[in-house]
């Protein structure tokens, strides 16, 4: 059975600083996918990962992923208010099937 | 990208009753949809899988006489609580894939009184 976890489950940071949510996994994939939720909405897409070493830039998050180690981190440059939010990864086993998600990190920016 | 619209976005239903929520692939053809189940403060747990022409897949511990889904065609897949109790109230989100990525529709709160 594929397991995802995040770490942290929860996060509280100040505008401007930095931080990295973690994204394990127990078994072998190489496609991993990071959401962003607001509360009472559905998610976002924020990155897809379909490969090792993979980088992807967006604003202040940086996500990349390494699949031999079975990780993928979310980076988070110079936080502002607006980014908090809950974040989820996700796997799958292969293309086009189901995902299984992280518990989500709730991120909270504080002034 | 793809879009997936989910409907409705809000339902209030009273005990005993059924509802319906309808999720639709505008752009592209999926032959398989997910239906996600999300309590406050928690993770998406999967549902069921839902493929076009055949039965759903369900995970285990949902009942399937209860979580209905129909997948007649290949832009709509529907799901309905039957006989809904408020323990069934929560977020419920459908998705489509292509091989790359998933594409979530917008959620459906569901409130049984």
């Amino acid at each position: 059975e594929l397991k995802v976890e995040q770490n942290p489950l929860f996060l509280s940071m100040q505008e401007g600083k930095n931080y990295t949510i973690y994204c394990n996994y127990s078994t072998t994939s190489d496609r991993l996918y990071w959401y962003r939720q607001d509360p009472g909405k559905s998610l976002e897409s924020l990155f897809v990962l379909l490969s090792n070493g993979a980088v992807k830039q967006e604003g202040r998050l940086m996500a990349s992923l390494d699949t031999k180690a079975r990780l993928s981190t979310l980076h988070i440059t110079a936080a502002v208010h607006d980014l908090s939010a809950t974040y989820f990864c996700a796997v799958d086993m292969s293309r086009g099937s189901r995902l299984t998600f992280g518990e989500g990190t709730q991120l909270t920016v504080n002034p | 990208g793809a879009v997936v619209s989910q409907h409705p976005s809000r339902v209030i239903c009273k005990s005993g009753t059924s509802v319906k929520i309808e999720c639709r692939s505008l752009d592209f053809q999926a032959t398989t949809m997910f239906w996600y189940r999300q309590f406050p403060k928690q993770s998406l747990m999967l549902m069921a899988t839902s493929n076009e022409g055949s039965k759903a897949t369900y995970e285990q511990g949902v009942e399937k006489d209860k979580f209905l889904i129909n997948h007649a065609s290949l832009t709509l897949s529907t799901l309905t609580v039957t006989s809904a109790h408020p323990e069934d109230s929560s977020f419920y989100i459908c998705s489509a894939r292509d091989s790359h990525q998933a594409f979530f529709g917008q959620g459906t709160r569901l409130t049984v009184v």
